[in-house]
């Protein structure tokens, strides 16, 4: 079966600091993959896509960039962390077959 | 317009009761609709797919769909205090594109 591994779970960072989320998807090739913010009292926002190996597409413009190095493999990064970085953040993969979304454990970042 | 307008709640039901929950769009080629729910703290998890006009039931959810009228609802009979949570509507861009959340509605199951 498929899995999605995302972590940390939290993450405190000082302003400027620099991120580095990862995310992993087992038991499955090829799936397209997501990155979310869900910030307090706001929806979830797409700030990433990636259909394949080094394919990233951004909805926001933003100080974050994403990568994906490995078919299951998605990170998301920062050089300089802002105090409206602060949010949950969201992985999610979809296959070819199955529409709906399924999303990692998330993690939440607060930016101090 | 937004692209995805859920009320935001709380909407607040009995213990047995049904409650429902209503989500709106406005890309009328979307041709994916989808139930996430949400509890405090935690990540969406998905809990009901539908893709053609009208019902379709899921043990004590039904997902109902109304391309016509953009409109698209979530029930959930014989409501139990573990469905409290908060609900994500969310809908393809574009006939196969990305997922489009709306914000959510907080649903109150009281004993």
């Amino acid at each position: 079966s498929q899995t999605i591994h995302q972590w940390p779970a939290t993450l405190v960072q000082p302003v400027g600091s620099p991120l580095s989320l990862e995310c992993t998807v087992e038991g499955t090739s090829n799936p397209n993959l997501y990155w979310y913010r869900q910030a307090a009292g706001r929806g979830l926002q797409l700030l990433f896509y990636s259909v394949g190996i080094g394919q990233i597409s951004s909805e926001v413009p933003q100080n974050l960039s994403a990568s994906r190095p490995q078919d299951r493999q998605f990170i998301l990064s920062s050089k300089k962390l802002l105090l409206s970085d602060s949010g949950f953040y969201l992985c999610a993969w979809r296959s070819d077959r199955v529409l709906g979304y399924t999303f990692g454990s998330g993690t939440r970042l607060t930016v101090v | 317009q937004k692209e995805v307008e859920q009320n935001s709640g709380p909407l607040s039901v009995p213990e047995g009761a049904i409650a429902s929950l209503n989500c709106t769009y406005s890309d009328r080629v979307s041709q994916s609709f989808f139930w996430y729910r949400q509890y405090s703290g935690k990540s969406p998890e998905l809990i009901m797919s539908i893709y053609s006009n009208g019902d379709k039931e899921d043990g004590r959810f039904t997902a109902q769909l109304n391309k016509a009228s953009q409109y698209v609802s979530l029930l959930i009979r014989d409501s139990q205090p573990s469905d409290s949570a908060t609900y994500l509507c969310a809908v393809n861009r574009g006939s196969q594109g990305n997922l489009i959340f709306g914000k959510g509605t907080k649903l109150s199951v009281k004993p």
